[in-house]
């Protein structure tokens, strides 16, 4: 069975501090997808990475960075310098390869004071 | 950009009342979702949708939902008889192909939010 753990409910930082958003996945699948999402206040769920199983290359675009490890099982997610527009929650999720059913984590409420 | 689309944004019913919720997945898009979201909480799976069935559905998805695709546009979940519990954001999602061959993220739409009085 597929789960994704985001073991920390809310984090508040000071603008232009950097913050890792963790996420660890279970799966007995060889082939899987892992993706991250942003939701802010508004409501919308906002795609920002989809990462494949056999691609541990870690990616980074912009102020974003994601490590992906799967030693650990994990896809932590860095944003550098944050700001206050990043202030929303932020789910991983998981998905098999052989369907596209997404599991999401429980979600990180990422608060970025001024 | 093609987007997935749903009406109503907001919909506010009476328990026990019927509500559908409509879906516009983008059009070249084969496999098409219903998620849930109760306030706070995490996102949640209902049920995927290929080829006109229905090809899995969550502990969730009870007798009381059904989803169907009436016009080869529209993707549609209807709720029976509805419960203050089915008070959450549904978010529908499409996508273009399955298994090792997608290369697609997942489309979603803005969200339903139901409220059920």
């Amino acid at each position: 069975a597929q789960k994704v753990t985001q073991a920390q409910t809310e984090i508040s930082v000071v603008e232009k501090e950097d913050v890792t958003l963790d996420c660890v996945y279970e799966t007995r699948d060889t082939t899987y997808y892992l993706f991250w999402y942003k939701q802010p206040p508004s409501g919308e769920l906002v795609f920002l990475i989809r990462r494949n199983s056999f691609d541990e290359q870690n990616e980074i675009s912009g102020r974003y960075s994601w490590n992906f490890q799967k030693s650990t099982s994990s896809f932590n997610f860095t944003i550098t310098a944050s700001q206050v527009v990043d202030s929303a929650v932020y789910f991983c999720a998981l998905s098999e390869a052989w369907d596209n059913d997404m599991r999401f984590g429980a979600g990180t409420r990422l608060t970025v004071k001024p | 950009e093609p987007e997935v689309t749903q009406t109503p944004s907001h919909q506010v019913t009476q328990m026990g009342q019927e509500v559908i919720l409509r879906c516009v997945p983008i059009s070249n898009h084969l496999y098409f979702y219903w998620y849930r979201q109760i306030l706070g909480q995490k996102v949640e799976f209902l049920v995927s949708f290929y080829n006109n069935e229905i090809s899995e559905k969550s502990e969730i998805f009870d007798d009381q939902f059904s989803v169907e695709r009436p016009d080869g546009s529209n993707f549609t979940l209807k709720i029976r008889s509805t419960k203050l519990e089915d008070s959450a954001m549904y978010f529908c999602a499409s996508f273009t192909s399955k298994g090792l061959v997608s290369y697609n993220e997942q489309f979603f739409g803005p969200g339903t939010r139901l409220t059920v009085l």
